[in-house]
């Protein structure tokens, strides 16, 4: 399973964009990156995920590198409720599990 | 539609009771999974249901840990002996289909006393 390292904590000021990296070096072929986010002491919240191309939804950006080792979340105006822990994850998918090893995140706060 | 569901929502008991946590996945779903996540880390993996059968089970600290599923919809996550370490929020997750998006509900705080 691969895992991931991320920045313990990020500062962005409001309506600017947020780029959060992270690194998973050892990332294999079939193995998806999954970003998820928890406010406060909420259950963790979806927001998207990517294999090989970047990909975009209404919430952020994926951006992927060519040799898939790292990849960025790119929050584009990021508001005051965009103050969260980020977690980058790395699918394992195995013939018997989906299992997502979450690690200690990136803790984001948006600055007014 | 209604989200995955966990109750209770905050559970407190004395060291040596037995629990039980009860998750409700979103309607439809074929797969659950239960996560443990301690102050300030990420959520940990436990183990994972397809339908009733229980695929993985290799997170489970030790035996006073067991999960079900009995009619592939509502499971039951249950600690025996309960210890003061076993105190965290314990999470479920469900998604539509076994490689899918997984979507988690509220948690359950526990607290041994």
């Amino acid at each position: 399973d691969a895992k991931t390292t991320q920045p313990p904590s990020m500062d962005c000021a409001e309506g600017r964009a947020a780029n959060l990296p992270c690194n998973h070096s050892t990332i294999s072929g079939n193995e998806y990156v999954y970003w998820y986010r928890q406010i406060h002491s909420q259950g963790p919240q979806y927001i998207i995920h990517g294999l090989k191309n970047n990909e975009t939804n209404e919430m952020a950006s994926l951006i992927i590198t060519e040799d898939r080792k790292s990849s960025t979340l790119i929050l584009p105006h990021a508001t005051l409720r965009d103050t969260a822990v980020y977690y980058c994850i790395v699918r394992y998918l195995s013939n018997t599990g989906n299992q997502f090893y979450f690690g200690t995140g990136t803790s984001l706060t948006v600055i007014p | 539609g209604a989200g995955v569901s966990q109750s209770p929502r905050y559970k407190v008991t004395k060291r040596g009771q037995d629990v039980a946590l009860r998750c409700d996945p979103i309607s439809g779903h074929v797969s659950l999974y239960w996560y443990r996540q301690a102050l300030g880390q990420g959520p940990e993996f436990l183990t994972y249901f397809n339908y009733e059968a229980q695929q993985d089970k290799s997170g489970l600290p030790n035996d006073r840990f067991s999960a079900e599923r009995p009619e592939g919809s509502i499971s039951t996550l249950t600690i025996q002996r309960t210890e003061q370490r076993d105190s965290a929020m314990y999470r479920c997750a469900s998604s539509l289909i076994w490689a899918d998006t997984q979507y988690f509900g509220p948690g359950t705080r526990l607290t041994v006393l």
